[in-house]
């Protein structure tokens, strides 16, 4: 299995501040033939299922914020959220669809400093 | 827009089997373009697998819980289930189904959205 590891576990971070999560795969999400990493972002807050952010590592869903990016490839990824807004308060995973299982990271928290 | 809502039992027997269906509504479990999906969270903890289908009857399962699951999609009600067997504490958790995209050369394999809104399962006598 590919195991997903998240660092921080929580960070504070100030409103309009950037924060910056981490994620890293056990092995490489990167499939050579198309040149894709199939990993994803999620947002989970309080009470809530899971919301998509980005998928394909740095494609960003519709509909949300352009604040929110991701970067990386291989095996070390990051999710920034560029100018934390208070609405942003939540848990996000990040999970590789490279191959099965699916895997998900552990998780990191994000508060408002 | 794609709805997607969890229903069965909250309360269920150490060694029973749990069992539940997800209904989609605005849109059609037939669809080519996807999969669909189950995920559990116990509570205060991170998601797990725990598999997937697509509507020919296709299966995809986490391993770890593979002897024990079986999902079926039932396409003229527009649902598709999850069981369960032999439940312990271990299992107790937030119970979510999703829907997964077709990826090329990638079956079975996605990303998950939407979510639906989740149904705790105890397990607990």
């Amino acid at each position: 299995d590919i195991v997903m590891t998240q660092s921080p576990d929580s960070l504070a971070v100030s409103l309009g501040e950037r924060a910056t999560i981490n994620c890293k795969s056990s092995q490489s999400v990167l499939y050579s033939s198309n040149n894709k990493n199939y990993l994803a972002w999620y947002q989970q807050k309080p009470g809530q299922p899971p919301k998509l952010l980005i998928y394909w590592a740095s494609t960003r869903e519709s509909g949300v914020p352009d604040r929110f990016s991701g970067s990386g490839s291989g095996t070390d990824f990051t999710l920034t959220i560029s100018g934390l807004q208070a609405e942003d308060v939540a848990v996000y995973y990040c999970q590789q669809y490279y191959v099965t299982p699916l895997t998900f990271g552990g998780g990191t928290k994000v508060e408002i400093k | 827009q794609l709805q997607l809502q969890e229903s069965g039992p909250g309360l269920v027997k150490p060694s029973e089997t749990l069992s539940l269906t997800c209904t989609v509504s605005g849109g059609s479990v037939t669809s080519s373009s996807y999969f669909w999906g189950w995920i559990r969270q116990p509570p205060g903890k991170g998601l797990e697998w725990i598999g997937s289908i697509y509507f020919s009857g296709s299966t995809y399962y986490n391993a770890s819980l593979k002897s024990r699951v079986t999902i079926s999609v039932d396409t003229s009600k527009n649902q598709f289930s999850l069981r369960l067997s032999s439940v312990t504490a271990a299992d107790t958790a937030v119970y979510f189904c999703a829907r997964c995209p077709v990826i090329t050369a990638a079956m079975g394999r996605g990303w998950f959205d939407p979510w639906g809104q989740g149904t705790l399962v105890t397990v607990s006598s």
